[in-house]
Parts: C-alpha cells; structure tokens; sequence
C-alpha cells in the first residue's frame, strides 16, 4: 500500500534561518507532489507541485523553493525563514484525484 | 484567477442536528470537486463528484453537486461530537497535474 512521510511534525526556528521539510512516498512511482501551506484563516494554498524528477512548478511568489532530487522525494527549502513563513505545511501525492493523500503535515513557527 | 469559496466559515450546533455546508466555485476547466475533513492534522478524503457522479451518500453524510450554480453542499444528518472539524471543499483547477484549489474550510463544532 501507499504511504506518505513527512517531517518533522512540529518545527519552531528564529527569523533569517534556514529550513528543509522532506517529504517522501512509498509504494508507487510517479506520483505528482506537493506542497500546500495552511495558514490560519486562509484555507489551504497550494505552494509547488512538480510532476517529475526535477520538475517544479511555483503557483505564488514566495520565500520558498522546493525540490525533487528523487521520483518519490519532495523537499520544501528557504534560505531565510520570515515570520511570514509560519504555518501549518503539507505535502500530498497524488496519480489521479482519488489517490490524492495527504501527510501529516508540519507546523512551522517562525519567532 | 480560480476561487473556492465556502459557507459558513463557522458552524456550532447540538448533537443530532443536520447541518448543510456549501461551496461555490469559480474556475476554469472544471474536472471534479471534492470534499475534505480536517481533524487535528492531515484532511482525509470524503467525496469526490464529477459531471457523471453528482450525488454521493455514506452514512449521515452526502454531498451534492451542482453543474449549474457552480455550487456544492454536505450534509451531515444526526451529528455526533466526532463530526466536529474543519470541512474542506476543493476543486480541480486545470487539466494535467491535478491542482486543486482549496476554500477556507467550514469549521463544524458538534456540542453534546
């Protein structure tokens, strides 16, 4: 069966640091990922998505990057974290819309 | 620029109520739209509808499509405590990687 990992659960890091949220996928190949970010008040708002190896797309501007170094990886980075940045952050796969899963999400706190 | 927009944004009611929420949409190229409940973390997913499935039913609750008015709505019959969370409405943007734009979700709290 299909899983997805994602870590760490929770992350508290000061102003101008870096961050790195991985995220990974078992269980098939090729999948679509993404990043969502889930800011309180704002719904759900997707953030990357990439649809293979190397291939990422942006859907707004922003302090992050993402990466996908691997068919099953997915990787979330800033070079300095804003407080802007804080959120609850989750990765999700998908191969059609009803296999779209999500992980169990990151809660990021920028002070 | 593609719009989900939910209603309302916040719910309170007594176990054993029904409740009904709604989500309307804007987006170009519609595909399907679906519905999400949030607990403590990750959504799980509870339907999806499509122009060839626009009702779905399991147990209390079912959601209805409409191609139409470019709207949706859950129902939640006989609520329990353990239905209370954050309701997700979202629907595919555009074809190919399978986007979906979510709305700012219905927060439903059940009280005994």
């Amino acid at each position: 069966s299909q899983t997805i990992h994602q870590w760490p659960a929770t992350l508290v890091q000061p102003v101008g640091s870096p961050l790195s949220l991985e995220c990974t996928v078992e269980g098939t190949s090729n999948p679509n990922l993404y990043w969502y970010r889930q800011a309180a008040g704002r719904g759900l708002q997707l953030l990357f998505y990439s649809v293979g190896i190397g291939q990422i797309s942006s859907e707004v501007p922003q302090n992050l990057s993402a990466s996908r170094p691997q068919d099953r990886q997915f990787i979330l980075s800033s070079k300095k974290l804003l407080l802007s940045d804080s959120g609850f952050y989750l990765c999700a796969w998908s191969l059609g819309l009803w296999g779209y899963t999500f992980g169990s999400g990151t809660r990021l706190t920028v002070v | 620029e593609d719009k989900v927009v939910q209603s309302p944004l916040s719910l309170v009611v007594h176990e054993g109520d029904t409740v009904t929420l709604n989500c309307s949409y804007e987006v170009t190229n519609f595909r399907s739209l679906l519905w999400y409940k949030q607990e403590k973390k990750a959504p799980t997913f509870l339907f999806m509808l499509t122009s060839s499935g626009i009702e779905k039913k399991s147990g209390r609750l079912s959601s209805i499509l409409d191609k139409k008015e470019l709207s949706s709505i859950l129902n939640i019959t006989a609520t329990q405590t353990g239905d209370s969370a954050i309701y997700l409405c979202a629907v595919e943007a555009k074809g190919g990687s399978e986007k979906l734009v979510f709305g700012k979700g219905t927060k439903l709290t059940v009280n005994p």
